[in-house]
């Protein structure tokens, strides 16, 4: 069965410095999320991604983040300079074309620890 | 604006007993409504969703949820816990309106089932 997987599981950075967070959506979906969760909150919509373009991002996705689908399989979620507060699991997702209504199916998930 | 509330942090049942998580929402347009379940480390799969047809919504693993407009609920149930279900479940909706079909979560129950 087809999953989105995503790398690393477990990331620890030094405040200030760039981290790449990749993932592999499922090969037939057109949609792409990124979601976070920081511990013990809930998780937390940051952007959409679609026909190579943001769709839609939320207020936490300033100009520190940034997103590109580089090479039709792959989908980056990038923090340029990472903050205390970036520590978080970020997640990401992917559905497939037609109705909002449809599944996004997510991977397991990025632990970002900020030091 | 839409908004999702699960009320409950935390659910013990016992093995065997009803289980119920509870799910309110916030939507000024037709919502689309989803749980979802996380086990430890991995990431989240989709338990069920509503999106406009039937009222009472089977899911995978016994579990079902009843959309009831007046109440603003969508609420999770399943009339047996067994062991196997402890673990985070999350609530969400999704601007029907919109095209990028976001998802706003809830805070997440965690459910445990005592032996």
């Amino acid at each position: 069965e087809p999953e989105v997987t995503q790398t690393p599981s477990h990331q620890v950075t030094q405040m200030g410095q760039e981290v790449i967070l990749r993932c592999v959506p499922i090969s037939n979906h057109l949609y792409f999320y990124w979601y976070r969760q920081i511990l013990g909150q809930k998780v937390e919509f940051l952007v959409s991604f679609y026909n190579n373009e943001i769709s839609e991002k939320s207020e936490i996705f300033d100009d520190q983040f940034s997103v590109e689908r580089p090479d039709g399989s792959n989908f980056t979620l990038k923090i340029r300079s990472t903050k205390l507060e970036d520590s978080a699991m970020y997640f990401c997702a992917s559905r497939r074309a037609g109705g909002v209504y449809n599944e996004q199916f997510f991977g397991p998930g990025t632990r970002l620890t900020v030091l | 604006a839409q908004s999702v509330t699960q009320l409950g942090s935390h659910v013990s049942v016992s093995e065997g007993a009803l289980v119920l998580l509870r799910c309110n929402y916030s939507s000024s347009v037709p919502p689309y409504l989803f749980w979802y379940v996380q086990y430890p480390n991995q990431g989240l799969q989709l338990l069920l969703k509503y999106t406009s047809a039937a009222t009472l919504v089977k899911g995978i693993n016994g579990f079902e949820a009843e959309f009831k407009k007046s109440e603003t609920s969508f609420h999770l149930t399943k009339p047996s816990a067994h062991m196997s279900d402890a673990a985070e479940y999350f609530c969400a909706v999704s601007d029907g309106s919109g095209n990028t079909g976001k998802l706003i979560f809830g805070q997440g129950t965690t459910l445990q089932v005592k032996p």
